[in-house]
């Protein structure tokens, strides 16, 4: 079936470090990938997605490629701020969209900044 | 943007007690709603999928008698934990979709059953 792995946490920066936060998945066919951001005691927000191979999602200076032949969609920024510490979900979903297709989610990654 | 309006945000309740959690949609209509939990420090586990005016898709191991699920309009979908114990304290979170906006998480209800 349908996975996500990330790397585990807790991962702590100093401020204006560079991030990486490692993703791979196992998925039958072109599945859509996210990335999710929960910030202490509130819901998810959606950071960036990609629906197809080779699509680069990008917000808030935070970037992931997709990547069909590692399998991967790794999440990077150039210089964390303290403000993005937060809890980081890699996810999946086979059909998006779909009332058939739900949102697989990977363990998160705790990513604490220091100023 | 679509929000998902999620009440209450935080509820404590006694043991036995039967708790409502109500997500509304909100400038569009979720034809699909995904129900899930989250314990602390873990990833969100779902729990189950509804489509409006009908019944509830449940995950395996997830008791439908005691996570009751309706979704009678569009724009609204409860879910009801019955005769809640200790173990049911979690963090339960929904989520609307539709083809414009995407999946559209509520702000989650933390539950705590004393």
């Amino acid at each position: 079936g349908n996975s996500v792995t990330q790397m585990e946490g807790p991962v702590t920066l100093s401020e204006e470090a560079f991030l990486t936060i490692n993703c791979t998945y196992t998925a039958t066919g072109y599945p859509s990938l996210f990335w999710y951001v929960q910030y202490p005691g509130e819901g998810l927000q959606l950071l960036l997605k990609a629906t197809k191979a080779d699509d680069k999602g990008s917000n808030k200076g935070f970037e992931a490629t997709y990547r069909k032949e590692t399998t991967s969609f790794h999440l990077e920024k150039g210089s964390v701020q303290v403000s993005d510490s937060a809890v980081y979900f890699c996810a999946l979903t086979s059909v998006l969209y779909s009332s058939a297709s739900k949102i697989i989610f990977g363990s998160g990654t705790r990513l604490s900044i220091r100023p | 943007g679509a929000v998902v309006s999620q009440h209450p945000s935080w509820v404590i309740c006694k043991s036995g007690t039967s708790v409502k959690i109500e997500c509304r949609s909100l400038d569009f209509q979720a034809t699909t709603m995904f129900w899930y939990r989250q314990f602390p420090k873990q990833s969100l586990m779902l729990m189950a999928t509804s489509n409006e005016g009908s019944k509830a898709t449940y995950e395996q191991g997830v008791e439908k008698d005691k996570f009751l699920i309706n979704h009678a309009s569009l724009t609204l979908s409860t879910l009801t934990v019955t005769s809640a114990h200790p173990e049911d304290s979690s963090f339960y979170i929904c989520s609307g979709t539709d083809r414009v906006y995407g999946y559209t998480f509520g702000s989650g209800t933390r539950l705590t059953v004393v």
